[in-house]
């Protein structure tokens, strides 16, 4: 079955210093990737996505992730956070292969920026 | 666009009431889904829409749950009766293709049940 693992439950930054935020996922040979962040109250919205073009993907914010397929990682990256980082952070997969299939979600990963 | 609208917003209610929440996706998007966030167990799938018609329910808990997406507009998910294990915040989303094809899912800003 698919699935995805955000190996960080909660990950805490300086302000200015490097995010990386983890994701794993499990093995298909034709997934399509994505993160989302969730601010505080209110709804989840797409940072970026890979969908076997580049694997070096870039985003909203200054984010980025990159698609290892060696590693099945998709780990999300960023030079310097900002205080307007702090957010819940959402690794999720799809598998074209499956058809129409739903987006499986992973639990999440807050990210907490210190001033 | 205005995006997905929910409502209501917050809803507060006795446990043995019936609660009704509602969903306006977006113009235009043939897919639409309803998702459950708690701090337990996460972000859930509940059930999904395409061109009105339930696709997949298996998300939904129990038969106290029902969802029903009588034209394009319009979308409303109903618990009767309500319990306090229900409690959570209930998403929309809404999207214009196959999940695998286009990824991206429109999310409103969430519905906050909290049942007594």
């Amino acid at each position: 079955a698919q699935s995805v693992t955000q190996l960080d439950s909660h990950v805490s930054v300086s302000e200015g210093t490097p995010v990386l935020l983890r994701c794993n996922y499990s093995s298909s040979y034709s997934p399509s990737l994505f993160w989302y962040v969730q601010h505080p109250n209110k709804g989840l919205q797409l940072l970026l996505k890979y969908t076997s073009a580049a694997t070096l993907v870039k985003g909203i914010n200054g984010f980025e992730a990159e698609f290892k397929k060696s590693e099945t990682s998709f780990h999300l990256t960023k030079p310097s956070a900002h205080m307007s980082d702090a957010a819940e952070y959402f690794c999720v997969v799809s598998y074209r292969s499956s058809g129409n299939t739903p987006l499986v979600f992973g639990k999440g990963t807050r990210l907490s920026v210190i001033a | 666009d205005a995006g997905v609208i929910q409502s209501p917003r917050h809803e507060v209610t006795e446990m043995g009431q019936e609660v009704t929440l509602r969903c306006k996706p977006i113009s235009g998007h043939d897919y639409l889904f309803w998702y459950r966030q708690t701090m337990m167990r996460g972000l859930e799938l509940l059930i999904y829409f395409n061109n009105n018609v339930p696709i997949d329910d298996s998300g939904m808990p129990e038969d106290r749950f029902s969802a029903k997406m009588p034209n394009a507009s319009f979308s409303t998910l109903k618990i009767q009766p309500s319990e306090p294990r229900d409690s959570a915040v209930y998403f929309c989303a809404s999207s214009p293709g196959l999940a695998g094809e286009y990824g991206e899912l429109f999310f409103g800003e969430g519905s906050r049940l909290t049942v007594l």
